[in-house]
């Protein structure tokens, strides 16, 4: 049962332009979304988050949106540079328990071409 | 800060064996997991911690064990390895619950033949 979805494995886009990355969640309970980058043989770094109250977060050239009617978000870059090239990952968080566990989505792997 | 460091970086097991994945945080950080990223998948978390002493089951514990002596470690024992276990291992650590934000290791990778 795949909560968290990335329906597209790959995206390529031209330095410069806009990426727009999807995700999309089933679980009403989760209440914060992160999104992760991830370089090869590297760990995920932590790149913007969203609460559920809020249904946009901007920083520098990175902006998620979030969509909670339709369970969809969204992350934005602007403009594209090729150090942008990595997989991103979506993350949803519940709190159950004493800890906040994340659920990943599978991944797009982002290709900014010059 | 050297931040969340793993050892070893990559290993090979044959079936039946066993091994310590180590993992370390200078952070100062309460929270620690250990989740398992298979081949085209998310990462899956396999188990938690929310201090020293305190452990508990993520999603997929089956086959793993782990214990929280200090702070700063979290090792991660593989007993009777399997090849459903050939996979990379993140550990992530962060400050406290609500953060959210996780900080990660750079991952080991394990094959097991």
């Amino acid at each position: 049962d795949q909560q968290v979805k990335q329906n597209s494995p790959s995206l390529s886009v031209q330095e410069g332009r806009i990426s727009i990355l999807n995700c999309d969640y089933t679980n009403s309970m989760f209440d914060y979304f992160l999104w992760y980058k991830k370089y090869p043989a590297e760990g995920p770094t932590f790149l913007i988050s969203i609460s559920s109250i809020k249904d946009k977060n901007e920083d520098g050239r990175f902006t998620v949106f979030l969509n909670k009617s339709a369970k969809h978000l969204s992350l934005h870059i602007v403009p594209s540079q090729p150090g942008d090239s990595a997989v991103y990952f979506c993350a949803a968080s519940a709190i159950t328990g004493t800890a906040s566990k994340l659920t990943f989505g599978t991944g797009t792997r982002l290709q900014v071409t010059l | 800060n050297a931040g969340v460091t793993q050892t070893p970086k990559f290993r090979i097991l044959k079936i039946g064996q066993s091994m310590t994945l180590q993992c370390t945080q200078d952070m100062n950080h309460n929270y620690m997991y250990w989740y398992r990223q298979d081949p085209g998948m998310g990462l899956k978390l396999i188990y938690y911690s929310v201090g020293a002493g305190i452990t508990d089951k993520g999603e997929v514990p089956n086959g793993y064990n782990v214990s929280r002596s200090t702070t700063e470690d979290f090792p991660l024992r593989l007993e009777l390895a399997a090849p459903s276990q050939t996979s990379v291992y993140f550990c992530a650590s962060s400050k406290r619950t609500v953060t959210y934000e996780q900080y990660f290791g750079p991952g080991t990778r394990l094959t097991v033949t």
